[in-house]
Formats: C-alpha cells, sequence, structure tokens
C-alpha cells in the first residue's frame, strides 16, 4: 500500500512557465512535508519542506503548497528553467518518529527552452 | 552545510565477492543514517536504518545478513554486501540526518553495484 503517491510519472513543461508537481498521501500522521530533486546517478537534494501547520512555504521559484483536508501538497517552480529537469520525489515523514521518510515514485520534469 | 559523502561512487565485482559502501557526514554529526537502493524508474527503498553504536534496524524483506550494516561513529555508517550476486546489482544510496533538523535527510551521491 503506497502511502506516498505521485500520480504523473513525467511532466513537460515550456522554460519559463510554471512548473506544478503533485503529491498525494493516506497517512494522517504525516506531519511533516519535503521535496527532494535527483538527477541519474546522483543522490536527492533537499530542495524545500512543510510543516503541517502550514499551507504554504516558498524558497525562491519553488513553492510548496499543503492541503492537509485533501491530504494532497504540490510544489510549484517558476519560472521553470531547464536546469530544473529532473526527478522530483516528495516524502512524507512523522516527526518524532525517527526522521524516517516515506517517499512518492517521483515525476519525471523536463523543462523544453 | 550537510554534505555527505558515499563511496564508492561505482563498483563492478565478481559474483560471490563481498563490497563494502562507505557513507560519511561531513560537516555535521549524523546520529541516524539510512540506507536506500533504487530500482531502474523506480522511488527510493529503504533497507536499513541505522543508529550510531546500535543495531540496524532492517525493513521488512532485507536480509541483514546479506547487507551488513555498521554505525561506527556520528559521522561514517558502512553496508557491506556480502557474497554479492548479479541480482544485488542496483543503485544505493545513503543519507544522514541531523537530530536538530526538521526530518531532513541529506543524501550521498549513491554507489552504483554491478556484480558480474
Amino acid at each position: 500500500d503506497q502511502q506516498v503517491k505521485q500520480n504523473s510519472p513525467s511532466l513537460s513543461v515550456q522554460e519559463g512557465r510554471i512548473s506544478i508537481l503533485n503529491c498525494d498521501y493516506t497517512n494522517s500522521m504525516f506531519d511533516y512535508f519535503l521535496w527532494y530533486k535527483k538527477y541519474p546517478a546522483e543522490g536527492p537534494t533537499f530542495l524545500i519542506s512543510i510543516s503541517s501547520i502550514k499551507d504554504k512555504n516558498e524558497d525562491g521559484r519553488f513553492t510548496v503548497f499543503l492541503n492537509k483536508s485533501a491530504k494532497h501538497l504540490s510544489l510549484h517552480i517558476v519560472p521553470s528553467q531547464p536546469g530544473d529537469s529532473a526527478v522530483y520525489f516528495c516524502a512524507a515523514s512523522v516527526r518524532d518518529a525517527g526522521n524516517m521518510l516515506t517517499f512518492g515514485g517521483g515525476t519525471r520534469l523536463m523543462v523544453k527552452p | 552545510g550537510a554534505v555527505v559523502s558515499q563511496h564508492p561512487s561505482r563498483v563492478i565485482c565478481k559474483s560471490g565477492t563481498s563490497v563494502k559502501i562507505e557513507c560519511r557526514s561531513l560537516d555535521f554529526q549524523a546520529t541516524t543514517m539510512f540506507w536506500y537502493r533504487q530500482f531502474p524508474k523506480q522511488s527510493l527503498m529503504l533497507m536499513a536504518t541505522s543508529n550510531e553504536g546500535s543495531k540496524a534496524t532492517y525493513e521488512q524483506g532485507v536480509e541483514k545478513d546479506k547487507f551488513l550494516i555498521n554505525h561506527a561513529s556520528l559521522t561514517l555508517s558502512t553496508l557491506t554486501v556480502t557474497s554479492a550476486h548479479p541480482e544485488d546489482s542496483s543503485f544505493y544510496i545513503c543519507s544522514a540526518s541531523q537530530n536538530l533538523a526538521k526530518n531532513i535527510q541529506y543524501f550521498g551521491a549513491g554507489t552504483r553495484l554491478s556484480v558480474l
């Protein structure tokens, strides 16, 4: 049973436009959510996170939105750049539970020049 | 800050040999380190969680005698794939977290293991 799902395996966006990556979760105990970016043959790089007490967190071009009632979060990248092309993983955790993360399946983002 | 170094980045070995992968936190003390495995076009699969000075906690289905984990210090954890077989070929990634960080794990660059 996948507790964290990214239903879109891939997304293609034009450079300069907005990229929206979605993630759904089922475990209501999750209270901390993270987005990671991963290039081939490299480890994931932490991008941005959000606590369940917030509904939005912004860092430069990256904004994460959390809708707890819908158990849904999204990552917005604006404006998208070709260098953003990578696989994006959302992850969820229960704080004070050993820092374990549950990852979604990932979404491959392709930003076209 | 929060740099995790993983070595080697790639290893090719013969079937039956053992391979050791190192994971180091370079600029912070990592009380907890994690080992993941990633199959092609799939997500990260957690193999085990290790806390410094104690035995690792393995996820269901992961053979602890096959994948030996040692977390001897606050900056170093090792994963040894014993008697490797071709089906063990995969991309192995470690991560580390600080106690005070908000559940953020910082990842190494990964190790591509190919068993011939």
